[in-house]
């Protein structure tokens, strides 16, 4: 399964809304339990990738709530909905609904 | 301390055998799946394998089946890549993480060169 992140990379200004869009090949909702099998990832530098989000929507505790994740079936979007100095970074989403599991390229989130 | 500690990166020609180890501490590890993926400039993050909690269940990546083996021993709370036949492209930094497919523990990671 192909993931497809974009932007590859975006500026944006502190305390506005950053959007970002994780397209698959396939559909990642399983029929079994109407679970999208899709998580985010936030990676800083010299830094491993910390989890945000996972089953599309179920924030990680300690996670801000201002990081949200939407979406179902092929497309997805991680909102952050007032931007903070911290949350510049390299997101990545990934697929656990087959093997392997795959990651998207990232997208570089920089203040402006 | 939940965490994770890989070592055993390094340099190594084409060709060549590395062994990583990662080891582990702070949670229960004989109760979960672990996972190596590796991180290269040019293309990302790369699952390459996981193992079941007893060791009987693998998985790989294609392009490293054959040629890298996972294992764990739960008595050190350590799993390990072994990597032969290693390729240019087999650069990287090799990341151990825990559980079964959503990641929520990653070591700082290893960096392994491959390169004549």
């Amino acid at each position: 399964i192909v993931l497809t992140q974009s932007p590859d990379s975006l500026a944006v200004s502190l305390g506005e809304r950053a959007t970002i869009n994780c397209k698959s090949s396939q559909s990642l909702l399983s029929s079994a339990n109407n679970n999208d099998y899709f998580a985010w990832y936030q990676q800083k530098p010299g830094q491993p990738p910390k989890l945000l989000i996972s089953w599309a929507s179920t924030r990680e505790s300690g996670v801000p709530d201002r990081f949200s994740g939407s979406g179902s079936g092929t497309e997805f979007t991680l909102t952050i909905s007032s931007l903070q100095a911290e949350d510049a970074a390299v997101y990545y989403c990934q697929q656990y609904y087959s093997g392997p599991i795959t990651f998207g390229h990232g997208t570089r989130l920089e203040i402006k | 301390e939940v965490q994770l500690v890989e070592s055993g990166g390094g340099l190594v020609q084409p060709g060549g055998s590395l062994r990583l180890s990662c080891a582990a501490s702070g949670f229960s590890f004989s109760n979960s799946w672990m996972n190596w993926v590796r991180q290269t400039p040019g293309k990302g993050l790369e699952w390459v394998a996981n193992i079941d909690q007893d060791g009987s269940g693998k998985n790989y990546v294609d392009s490293v089946k054959g040629r890298f083996t996972i294992s764990r021993d739960n008595v050190k709370n350590s799993v390990y890549l072994q990597m032969n036949s290693l390729r240019v492209e087999d650069t990287a930094v090799y990341y151990c993480a825990a559980r079964t497919w959503i990641f929520d523990l990653w070591g700082r990671g290893t960096l392994v060169t491959v390169s004549s």
